[in-house]
């Protein structure tokens, strides 16, 4: 059965604190890792996708990186405006399923 | 980025009442729409899958005849949740993608049933 893990569960930042959020995983055929951020009451804002071990793709103060068992997003001198959840997810192989992971809550302190 | 509308986003009802849930892809054709469902400071634990003029896959444990899913065109699915009780509290979240891109997400439905 797919698995996907994130840590920490909770991350507690001062403003220009930089730091990574892990998500290790284990699935039968991974087509994509994807990372999705999360607002209080809102759903998911699709943030990146990688596809194989070594990608990496960086977005503003964000960088994820894919290696073939884990998965790291690298939050760069953070802001307030970057607290949300961070969610990973898994697609399959053989279909266009995600399995997502717990999540991990970030909050920046200015 | 793609743009999904969910509606209405908070519903309160008695139990006993259907509710429905309508998801909208509003600039591009949805071949495929899921349905999640989340509880607080869960993760989103997938219902089932919606493709566009057939019948929906759940996943295990999720019954069929509680949830109906109708996906009628290829920017519309629907969620009725029928003859709603207490456990059936939570947030509804879809999402919608076409040929394998990511998936773009709604804002979700709180519904309380009362």
């Amino acid at each position: 059965e797919d698995q996907v893990t994130q840590s920490p569960e909770a991350l507690r930042l001062q403003e220009g604190e930089s730091s990574s959020l892990n998500c290790s995983y284990t699935v039968s055929g991974l087509r994509g890792l994807f990372w999705y951020r999360q607002d209080p009451g809102k759903g998911p804002e699709f943030l990146f996708t990688l596809y194989s071990a070594g990608e990496e793709k960086e977005k503003e103060r964000l960088k994820a990186t894919l290696t073939k068992k884990e998965s790291f997003l690298h939050i760069t001198a953070p802001k307030p405006e970057d607290s949300a959840t961070y969610l990973c997810a898994v697609q399959h192989l053989n279909d266009y399923k995600l399995s997502f992971g717990a999540g991990t809550t970030v909050t920046v302190r200015a | 980025g793609a743009v999904v509308s969910q509606h209405p986003s908070w519903v309160i009802c008695k139990s006993g009442t259907s509710v429905k849930i309508e998801c909208r892809s509003l600039d591009f054709q949805a071949t495929t729409m899921f349905w999640y469902r989340q509880f607080p400071k869960q993760s989103l634990m997938l219902m089932a899958t919606s493709n566009e003029g057939s019948k929906a896959t759940y996943e295990q444990g999720v019954e069929k005849d509680k949830f109906l899913i109708n996906h009628a065109s290829l920017t519309l699915s629907t969620l009725t949740v029928t003859s709603a009780h207490p456990e059936d509290s939570s947030f509804y979240i879809c999402s919608a993608t076409r040929d394998g891109q990511p998936q773009h997400f709604g804002d979700g439905t709180r519904l309380s049933i009362l």
